[in-house]
Order: structure tokens, then C-alpha cells, then sequence
């Protein structure tokens, strides 16, 4: 079965510093990734996606995502972090073939930059 | 132009009562979601239409909950008798096929008293 982990419920870095979410995957197959961020009160917005190509993946905001086959991780980066960029990170995954199209998503990181 | 749409924002109801939440999806898109975002259970899925037809209601937690789809456009999600376990953020993402980005409403909050 398709998952996704994200092993941090919280990430703290100051402003200007990069930042890294952490993103682990398992499927069966390829692997379709996303990244979505929820401010609070609010839906979700995506930012990026890996289907197939480059291993770097350039989104919103500012904010790119390297996949890794080897290591199955789709961590998400910022090389400046803003306090903007405070909010909810999920990372996603396909949930395979067939009939659905459905999304899986990880447990979410909450993000929190210091000024 | 105009983004997934969702109403009412929040929706208080008394347990037993039935309610239904409605999804306005992007103008043209063909694939269209419902998920549940709740403290205990993170986010999950219920439903996905393609047209007017849901290929897939795995994840649908009980016969209480129901869905529909008309038009190929709007979608309401009915849930009878509700119970406080019902109680969550119900979001609502549409795609403009299948296998392609989903775009997300803001969601409606949904408190079973």
C-alpha cells in the first residue's frame, strides 16, 4: 500500500536560515509526490509535485523538493526560510492505479519560523 | 479565476440531525475529491467522482455518509444522523482530469453538539 511518513511534527528555524520538511515514501510502482501547505482557517495549497524527470523540483513560494529514489524521501527545502512561511506542511502520495486517484496523506509538519 | 468553493464555512448541528455540505469544483474540472481533516485522523479520503459517477467510495466510514454529483459540476456530501465522532473539517479538492494536481476549497467545518 501507497504511504507517506513525515517522522517531524515540528520544525523551528530562524528567518533568513534554510529549511528542510522531511518526507519518506512507500509505494508500489512510481511514486507521485506533492507537498501542500495550510495556513491556518484555510484549505490546502499546493506546491509542487514529482512525477517523473527531474530529481529537483521547483514550486511555490519559493520552495523546491529533491526526490531520491534510493533513500525514498521527497524532503521539501527553502533555501531562506520567511515568517511567512509559518504554517502546515503535508507531503502527499498518489494512492495508485486503477479506479482511484485518491491522495494519501502524510501526519503533517508544522513549521515554525522565529524572526 | 475562481478556486474550489465550499459552504457554509462551518455548520453546528445537534447529534441525530442530518447535513449537507456542498463542493463548487474549478469550471471545467472533471475529477473531484472529498476528504476529512480531523485532530485524530489527519487527512483522509472519502470519495472520488469522475463525472457524475464515483469510481471510488472507499473511503466512505459509514452508510450514514453519501455523496452526490450532478451536472459533472457540484457535489454535496450528506451525512445522515450525525454523530460527534463526525465532527472534522470536511475539504473538498477537484482536478481538471484524473491523475492531475488537485486544488482545494477552504473546507467546512462540521461540530456535532
Amino acid at each position: 500500500a501507497q504511504s507517506v511518513a513525515q517522522p517531524e511534527d515540528q520544525v523551528n528555524v530562524a528567518e533568513g536560515n534554510p529549511l528542510t520538511v522531511k518526507c519518506t515514501y512507500s509505494v508500489s510502482g512510481n511514486p507521485y509526490l506533492f507537498w501542500y501547505v495550510q495556513y491556518p482557517n484555510r484549505g490546502l495549497q499546493f506546491l509542487l509535485k514529482y512525477i517523473t524527470g527531474d530529481n529537483l523540483v521547483k514550486g511555490s513560494y519559493g520552495f523546491e523538493a529533491e526526490f531520491n529514489k534510493s533513500q525514498t524521501s521527497f524532503h521539501l527545502k527553502k533555501p531562506s526560510a520567511l515568517v511567512s512561511d509559518s504554517a502546515l506542511y503535508f507531503c502527499a502520495v498518489w494512492g495508485g492505479g486503477g479506479a482511484t486517484n485518491k491522495l494519501i496523506f502524510g501526519t503533517g509538519t508544522l513549521l515554525a519560523v522565529q524572526p | 479565476g475562481a478556486g474550489v468553493s465550499q459552504s457554509p464555512s462551518n455548520k453546528v448541528t445537534e447529534k441525530g440531525k442530518d447535513v449537507e455540505l456542498r463542493c463548487d469544483p474549478i469550471s471545467g474540472h472533471t475529477a473531484l475529491y472529498w476528504y476529512r481533516q480531523s485532530l485524530g485522523q489527519g487527512l483522509e479520503f472519502l470519495i472520488y467522482f469522475q463525472g457524475n459517477s464515483a469510481p471510488d467510495k472507499s473511503g466512505l466510514p459509514s452508510d450514514r455518509f453519501s455523496a452526490e454529483r450532478t451536472g459533472g459540476s457540484v457535489s454535496t456530501l450528506t451525512i445522515q444522523r450525525t454523530q460527534q465522532e463526525d465532527s472534522a473539517v470536511y475539504l473538498c479538492a477537484s482536478s481538471l482530469v484524473s491523475l492531475d494536481t488537485q486544488y482545494f476549497g477552504p473546507g467546512t467545518r462540521l461540530t456535532v453538539l
